[in-house]
C-alpha cells in the first residue's frame, strides 16, 4: 500500500511567488495533517482535517497561508506570496484514528526554499 | 502549555554500544500521551511507539526499549547493540488529552540527532 505522497519534493521559487504543495494520505485515514519543520523552531503543526474539514488551524502563521481538502485523496498547502522565512520543510502526515493519541505516518516533505 | 525537551543535540556511539536518548515533557493535563518518532536520512518521520499517561509499563521492541517515569516527567529511549542503521534524528513528542473546542496540541521536541559509527 502506498503512503503518504507529496509533491513537489523540492521547490526553489522567488519572493512573491505564490507555492503550492500538495499531499496525498493513505487511502482510508480520515485525519490528515500538515507540519512545517525549521531548524530553529522545530516541528511544528500547521492545520488538520478530519473528513475533509479543517478542524484547526491555529498553528497556520499568517494569512498568506491556506491549506484546502477538496476531496479525501488530495490536500494542498498554498503560500501566497512566499517569503525567505517561509523556508522549511513541509510535511503531510495522515492517521486512521483521531487525536490525541493517533498515530500518525508521515510523508517524505517538501523542501521549500523561497530565495 | 505543553513542553518537551530533548537536551541532547546530537550523540556519537559505535557500532554495537547501547544509547540512551533523553526525553523530558511539561504537561498540566493527567491524561497524555507520549511519541516517539524516528527521521532517517530520507526525511519521513517513522512512528515508533505511543504511550498514555497511564500505563507506566517499560516496554521493549527488539533492540529499542522505553522507560517511562511519571515521577521524573521523563519518557527515554534506549537501543541495545546499536546498528549503522540507527542512524537518524529521533524525536519526543506529546500530546494532551483536550485543548479545548475539538482541537489537539501535538509537541515535538527538537529532536536528538544520532550517528552510529561502523
Amino acid at each position: 500500500d502506498a503512503g503518504v505522497i507529496q509533491s513537489p519534493r523540492h521547490e526553489v521559487t522567488e519572493m512573491g511567488q505564490e507555492v503550492t504543495l500538495r499531499c496525498k494520505p493513505i487511502s482510508g485515514h480520515d485525519y490528515l495533517f500538515w507540519y512545517r519543520q525549521t531548524m530553529m523552531r522545530g516541528l511544528e503543526l500547521l492545520i488538520y482535517f478530519n473528513n475533509n474539514v479543517p478542524i484547526d488551524d491555529s498553528g497556520m502563521p499568517e494569512d498568506r497561508f491556506s491549506a484546502k481538502m477538496p476531496n479525501a485523496s488530495f490536500s494542498t498547502l498554498k503560500i501566497q506570496p512566499s517569503e525567505p522565512r517561509d523556508s522549511a520543510v513541509y510535511f503531510c502526515a495522515s492517521s486512521l484514528t483521531e487525536p490525541p493519541y493517533n498515530e500518525q505516518f508521515f510523508g517524505p516533505g517538501t523542501r521549500l526554499t523561497v530565495l | 502549555a505543553q513542553k518537551v525537551t530533548q537536551a541532547q543535540t546530537e550523540i556519537s556511539v559505535v557500532e554495537k554500544e547501547d544509547v540512551t536518548l533523553d526525553c523530558v515533557y511539561e504537561t498540566r493535563d493527567t491524561t497524555y500521551y507520549l511519541f516517539w518518532y524516528k527521521q532517517p536520512p530520507s526525511g519521513e518521520l517513522v512512528f515508533l511507539i505511543r504511550r498514555n499517561s497511564f500505563d507506566e509499563q517499560n516496554e521493549i521492541s527488539g533492540r529499542y526499549s522505553w522507560n517511562f517515569q511519571k515521577s521524573t516527567s521523563s519518557f527515554n529511549f534506549t537501543i541495545t547493540a546499536s546498528q549503522v542503521v540507527d542512524s537518524a534524528v529521533y524525536f519526543c513528542a506529546l500530546s494532551e488529552a483536550y485543548s479545548g473546542a475539538g482541537s489537539y496540541q501535538l509537541t515535538f521536541g527538537k529532536g536528538t540527532k544520532l550517528s552510529v559509527i561502523p
